[in-house]
């Protein structure tokens, strides 16, 4: 079946760090691929996506590449804030019984400290 | 930009009593929502899927019967936990699919949740 496997957290890292938050998913078919985040007692704001074979997606100076050979959507950020603390859920989307449904991971909680 | 409006966000109840939450989209139309639940530190489970006008499609294991959905319109939808236990109590969170555009590239946007608790 459709899955995402997220690297388990938590990440603790200091500020200004290099991030890297590792998801590899199994699919069938050509599936859409989303990094979303969500902060504490919100709900998930999608931070970027990609939607085919080495589509890359960036916001706020995070991006994510879509690697269908190692089927990975690993997310990076250069420089971390102690804004970024969140936990950030790595999803895939693709179609089943007829629907686009999005498949979560575990999602990986990460948190920035000054 | 697109907002999901979820309502309440908080709510605090006995043991036998129903709850229902809504789901608006306030600025776009949704012909399709979805229902997940979310226990502490943990992802999101799919619940259910809803179109507008039709029956829920309900994931496996979920009881159609314990939660229910109604989606009216192109910008409600709500789910009604009937005879809510304490073991009910978690994260609810609502997601609304954007109509416009390819179907395959509609955005999907989230609410904030509603935290259920029963005592």
């Amino acid at each position: 079946g459709n899955s995402v496997t997220q690297m388990e957290g938590p990440v603790t890292l200091s500020e200004e760090a290099f991030l890297t938050i590792n998801c590899t998913y199994t699919a069938t078919g050509y599936p859409s691929l989303f990094w979303y985040v969500q902060y504490p007692g919100e709900g998930l704001q999608l931070l970027l996506k990609a939607t085919k074979a080495d589509d890359k997606g960036s916001n706020k100076g995070f991006e994510a590449t879509y690697r269908k050979e190692t089927t990975s959507f690993h997310l990076e950020k250069g420089s971390v804030q102690v804004s970024d603390s969140a936990v950030y859920f790595c999803a895939l989307r693709t179609k089943s019984g007829g629907y686009n449904k999005l498949i979560f991971g575990a999602g990986t909680r990460l948190a920035v400290h000054p | 930009g697109a907002v999901v409006s979820q309502h309440p966000s908080w709510v605090i109840c006995k043991s036998g009593t129903s709850v229902k939450i809504e789901c608006r989209s306030l600025d776009f139309q949704a012909t399709t929502m979805f229902w997940y639940r979310q226990f502490p530190k943990q992802s999101l489970m799919l619940m259910a899927t809803s179109n507008e006008g039709s029956k829920a499609t309900y994931e496996q294991g979920v009881e159609k019967d314990k939660f229910l959905i109604n989606h009216a319109s192109l910008t409600l939808s709500t789910l009604t936990v009937t005879s809510a236990h304490p073991e009910d109590s978690s994260f609810y969170i609502c997601s609304a699919r954007d109509s416009q555009g390819p179907y395959s590239n509609q955005p999907q946007h989230f609410g904030d949740g509603t935290r259920l608790s029963i005592l």
